[in-house]
């Protein structure tokens, strides 16, 4: 399997601020994904980040709003821009590694 | 994109075995179904994948129907740490998280 850490696992933070979280897997992966998971609910694919190429958003997000990068094949970070209440949820990392989705732990984010 | 249904919810009591049927109709021949398991802060975790039939690992087994348009996830002699949300995704391997679905979850709960 792979593993997957996530920095920081939670964050309290001003509305009109960017936080930036930090995805770090054991292995190399191709493709890596950003999900987003508010409470209660199921989870959302926000998009996807394959090394070499720029990320692909779902419908309903847009790069300005998450800037994704993706400099190597172990390491991602997706940017929550100009945050406001609405964006406060559970961020979520995940790879896909021998056929494999994973999941990393998550980032609880707070906007007040 | 192959839609997902699953129980809301369900309970059983410590011992008993626990079945959870996902509904995916409009499953695409390339698409697997993996089951994930999700405690409260933490990012889901792996718990079996399979294609058709019968795949049985050390946690749970996974049966597929010959049609492929549902599949179960069985949990033997639950235990009160089962307590859990019960996540299946249908989806190709080899592409795009986007192409996968992720069904809304089933919220189980092991009584003692």
């Amino acid at each position: 399997s792979a593993v997957i850490s996530q920095k920081p696992s939670r964050d309290i933070c001003q509305r009109g601020t960017s936080l930036t979280i930090q995805c770090q897997v054991d292995s190399q992966v191709t493709m890596m994904f950003w999900y987003r998971q508010q409470p209660g609910q199921s989870l959302t694919l926000i998009a996807t980040a394959n090394q070499g190429s720029e990320a692909t958003y779902e419908s309903g997000f847009v790069i300005d709003k998450f800037p994704i990068s993706r400099p190597n094949l172990t390491f991602s970070t997706l940017t929550v821009s100009n945050m406001s209440p609405e964006d406060s949820s559970i961020y979520l990392c995940s790879v896909r590694y021998q056929e494999t989705q994973y999941f990393g732990p998550g980032t609880r984010l707070l906007v007040l | 994109l192959a839609k997902t249904t699953q129980p809301i919810s369900m309970d059983s009591y410590e011992g008993q075995e626990v079945n959870i049927t996902c509904s995916h109709n409009n499953i695409a021949t390339n698409d697997y179904i993996t089951w994930y398991q999700q405690f409260p802060s933490q990012g889901p975790r792996f718990i079996i994948q399979g294609y058709k039939t019968k795949v049985t690992n050390e946690v749970a087994s996974l049966f597929i129907p010959a049609d492929r348009k549902s599949s179960t996830l069985s949990l033997p002699r639950v235990s009160l740490s089962d307590t859990a949300v019960y996540y299946c995704l249908v989806g190709a391997l080899n592409t795009n998280a986007g192409k996968s679905t992720f069904g809304d979850g089933t919220t189980l709960t092991v009584k003692p």
